[in-house]
């Protein structure tokens, strides 16, 4: 089993509707969370991180953070084609980045 | 703000050889991680450094070393290139005080090992 797994897609979605990228984790002394994006040849980016159980929003961008089901998921509301890119969920036991173990991504398709 | 900073951008090695790659992390950062991304996979964890030693380390092998300096600074070092070792690498900073714990990445340098 993978520490992380993410659902490698890719995921095609029309521009304007909500993309939903789910990712689940192995280890349960996990405690932060985090979704990066990466546009092809670049580096990835951080969009999103969640430390605590529920929903946290930020612009377009919710996390969700389910630790009893060892479960996070990032929608993206309003997708846009500039949305398009790898998504890459990470996990990590202890703040500042420790050791964060990455998932293999999940490339997203925002169609105009 | 400078953020986090690696140089080359760039490189060609040929197998056998030995390489450093350089990172300067994001201005208050304290912590650099370094991590192997082969094409179509997600950052693999090499090592990661703290109070200029290393305070973790993935499952890579001996010929995979580092380095960080008083200014926060890091380096990666790879001896006796393999083939395999043509990747992304990526440097991350983070602090390990403060609320903003989240780690920021620099923008890579592609190694190709031929």
């Amino acid at each position: 089993q993978k520490e992380v797994e993410q659902n490698s897609g890719p995921l095609s979605v029309p521009e304007g509707a909500i993309a939903s990228l789910n990712c689940t984790y192995s280890d349960r002394g996990s405690q932060s969370f985090f979704w990066y994006r990466q546009y092809s040849g670049k580096s990835p980016e951080l969009i999103m991180f969640i430390y605590s159980n529920g929903d946290k929003e930020d612009g377009r961008f919710t996390a969700q953070l389910n630790k009893a089901s060892q479960y996070v998921s990032l929608l993206i509301r309003d997708s846009q084609p500039s949305d398009s890119a790898t998504y890459l969920c990470a996990v990590s036991r202890l703040p500042g980045g420790f050791k964060t173990i990455f998932g293999a991504g999940t490339r997203l398709f925002v169609k105009a | 703000d400078a953020g986090v900073t690696q140089s080359p951008t760039h490189l060609i090695k040929t197998r056998g050889q030995q390489v450093t790659l350089r990172c300067s992390p994001k201005s208050g950062h304290d912590t650099v991680s370094w991590y192997q991304q082969a094409l179509g996979q997600g950052p693999q964890f090499i090592f990661q450094y703290y109070e200029e030693e290393e305070r973790q380390r993935g499952n890579f092998p001996d010929r995979f070393s580092g380095h960080q300096f008083p200014n926060y600074s890091s380096e990666l070092n790879v001896n006796a290139l393999l083939l395999g070792d043509s990747a992304l690498y990526l440097c991350a900073s983070s602090s390990s005080t403060g609320a903003g714990t989240e780690a920021f990445f620099g923008q890579g340098t592609r190694l190709t090992v031929v």
